[in-house]
């Protein structure tokens, strides 16, 4: 079936780096934009941006570029996202989330990854 | 580009119909046919409930339903049912990026 499973918990310390995968089956990776998703504890859904799987290509929201980076391996059918110099604030659980047809809507989503930040 | 707004929350009876509202602006929801609604249950990935204002995808049930006026969209969930407790939040196309609301938070009585 259509699915996406991402990487697993992460505990991190402030100013070190994480990278979560996102790995896609059941359809073909590179017909459909993929989205990431931020939801901090307690808080609203926050789009981060999309990487556009044909060509690489990313897309950061405001409050997004620069310490966050988007990448592909097609040869396994999987998105990253890499976050670096971590923060406190960056503790949330991150989504992806494919688009039914650019743009459109997020009709698959992974199963989300929580990263914590602390010392 | 600023969250669309959504009420906190909203209640229902089972049985009873709910409408959740989300404004927004001419850049965003007036201008474009690409609202989308995501139901979210407590510790669980969102879910897609309507897109392009007023689908559904496949195994949604038709209780669920969305139009959209001017700068405001909204869903509306008939015939309340103890599962459709979940946080709910929509979701727009804001030309080459997305806004979500904040969500509301939805609970059967």
């Amino acid at each position: 079936q259509v699915q996406l499973v991402q990487s697993g918990s992460e505990l991190k310390k402030p100013g070190a780096s994480v990278k979560v995968s996102c790995k896609a089956s059941g359809y073909t990776f590179t017909t459909y934009a993929m989205n990431w998703v931020r939801q901090a504890p307690g808080q609203g859904l926050e789009w981060m941006g999309w990487i556009n799987t044909k060509t690489g290509n990313p897309t950061y929201a405001q409050g997004f570029t620069g310490r966050f980076v988007f990448s592909l391996d097609t040869s396994v059918r999987t998105a990253y996202l890499q976050i670096s110099s971590l923060k406190a604030d960056d503790t949330a659980v991150y989504y992806c989330a494919r688009d039914l047809s650019f743009p459109d809507a997020f009709d698959i989503w992974g199963q989300g990854t929580m990263v914590t930040v602390s010392s | 580009q600023s969250a669309l707004t959504q009420p906190a929350s909203v209640s229902g009876s089972p049985g009873q119909s709910i409408t959740i509202s989300c404004t927004g602006t001419s850049s965003d929801v007036g201008s474009y046919n690409l609202v989308s609604w995501y139901q979210q249950h407590p510790g669980k990935a969102p879910k897609l409930m309507i897109y392009e204002g007023s689908k559904r995808p496949s195994g949604v049930s038709n209780r669920f339903s969305g139009s959209k006026s001017g700068n405001t969209a909204s869903l509306t969930i008939s015939g309340l049912q103890a599962e459709d407790e979940a946080d709910y939040y929509c979701c727009s196309y804001a030309g080459s990026s997305w806004v979500f609301g904040g969500g509301t938070e939805l609970t059967v009585l």
